[in-house]
């Protein structure tokens, strides 16, 4: 695998469930971050992580938790979200450095029924 | 707040031909980075071209290139003999400096290209 990687491409959840989206770079980078992607909106930061520990939460809902256990993995946990929250999730990562540039994963598709 | 305004919602490009895509952005920073990304169907984010603020050349990558006017905070990017897989959504960013801070995005402007 090169770049980022995320998985699953697709979820289908409803607004009982509990599900994880997975994040893998593998570009050596020690920053990573969620984007939130909806329609007709511009991409919207919702966490940062640099070298695992958050550095940014952009006034996110509970309902999303993000874990990163080490500078190669990136988690956003969800649970009991909302209609309003299906959207494309996306990934990136960057070196922790003031001229980083950020990689982009191909993002999870989410759907909350 | 910094913010990023991509006043084209879509664009036509005859293949060959050349097209350039506006942003504009408002930042009271004087040492920043700007980014123009491309998203085609496949929903990956790609890197197209980045500039740094304080470099007055303007940064180009093969077919694409920018203008880039600091005093009137614009952002134009220009693709020159276009082709069909440059059809995507183009999208403007802005990136203080500092360590890991975030992108802020335009809207976005989608390319179609035609035969």
């Amino acid at each position: 695998e090169t770049g980022v990687t995320q998985t699953p491409r697709h979820l289908v959840m409803g607004m009982t469930n509990k599900k994880s989206l997975k994040c893998e770079q593998h570009l050596g980078h020690n920053a990573m971050y969620w984007y939130k992607q909806s329609a007709k909106k511009p991409l919207e930061l919702m966490f940062v992580y640099s070298l695992e520990e958050r550095v940014e939460n952009n006034s996110v809902p509970s309902r999303f938790s993000p874990e990163c256990p080490n500078s190669s993995h990136l988690f956003l946990h969800l649970h009991t979200l909302q209609p309003e929250d299906s959207a494309l999730y996306l990934c990136a990562s960057s070196q922790a450095s003031s001229t980083d540039t950020q990689y982009f994963g191909p993002g999870t598709r989410l759907t909350v029924l | 707040a910094q913010t990023v305004t991509q006043s084209q919602p879509e664009m036509s490009v005859q293949e060959a031909e050349t097209v350039t895509l506006s942003c504009t952005y408002d930042t009271s920073e004087s040492d920043y980075y700007l980014f123009w990304y491309k998203q085609p169907p496949s929903r990956q984010m790609i890197l197209v071209i980045r500039q740094e603020a304080y470099k007055q050349q303007n940064a180009t990558e093969n077919r694409f290139s920018v203008n880039f006017q600091k005093a009137a905070k614009s952002f134009s990017l220009k693709i020159s003999d276009s082709q069909l897989g440059d059809a995507a959504m183009y999208f403007c960013a802005y990136r203080r400096t500092g360590t890991a801070s975030k992108l802020t995005f335009g809207t976005g402007t989608r390319l179609q290209v035609t035969l």
